[in-house]
């Protein structure tokens, strides 16, 4: 079985410019999510999805925080304009429903930096 | 909403010592509980989970971790460390009702030396 693929796994950005992150889960998940994971920090929650629905994004920081989620499948995050602290990795995780019998898994992550 | 408190941000301990890593959790509402592991440069990987029975549960690589509902914890212990052990544990708890989502401790650095 395919495990979740992210993409880019490093980007560089200066401040003000915008930035996209894809995910593709595996298939047959219906749930996504996307955490934002700081240096020296756990992993928090910004944005939840039931196939194309969201269910919680009440931690994204909507005013330049963006998700989509099309068809139920892939998902995009998008950040813009970026500030210095974004910089964080960005970890796309996927379940089945009653994820927590079944196992949530994560990609390998997006490493952010800007500067 | 559910938080988890992960006291230790770092654990040093010499290799074949006992470890304990300490987590507690608050919530409104029943929880499962899981420890994942995060290697140097790896993604999150699922050490072990805590649905419902047996309040002990135990890993394939001798961790086990222990649900205490009274005192709300769900502390990770291995009796015999390894070297490569050396990791970052992360404490996560999921109400067990409703849309399940992982919330996160802020994790502890295992440091194990020889």
């Amino acid at each position: 079985e395919a495990g979740v693929a992210q993409s880019p796994r490093y980007k560089i950005i200066e401040k003000r410019q915008s930035v996209a992150f894809w995910c593709n889960p595996i298939s047959g998940h219906a749930t996504l999510y996307w955490y934002q994971q700081i240096l020296g920090q756990g992993p928090k929650l910004l944005i939840q999805f039931q196939n194309n629905g969201v269910v919680d994004d009440s931690q994204l920081p909507k005013d330049r925080f963006s998700a989509e989620r099309l068809k139920g499948v892939d998902s995009t995050l998008k950040i813009q304009p970026a500030k210095l602290e974004d910089s964080a990795v960005y970890l796309c995780a996927s379940s089945l429903e009653g994820a927590a019998l079944y196992g949530y898994t994560f990609g390998s992550g997006t490493r952010l930096t800007v500067v | 909403a559910q938080s988890v408190t992960q006291l230790d941000s770092q654990v040093p301990v010499f290799e074949e010592a006992p470890v304990e890593l300490r987590c507690n959790y608050s919530s409104s509402v029943s929880v499962y509980l899981f420890w994942y592991v995060q290697y140097p440069n790896q993604g999150l990987q699922l050490l072990l989970k805590y649905l419902s029975g047996s309040t002990l549960v135990e890993s394939i690589n001798g961790f086990e971790a222990e649900f205490n509902k009274s005192q709300t914890s769900f502390h990770l212990r291995k009796p015999s460390v390894h070297i490569s052990d050396t990791a970052e544990y992360f404490c996560a708890v999921s109400p067990n009702t409703g849309f399940q989502k992982l919330v996160f401790g802020t994790g502890t650095r295992l440091l194990v030396s020889p």
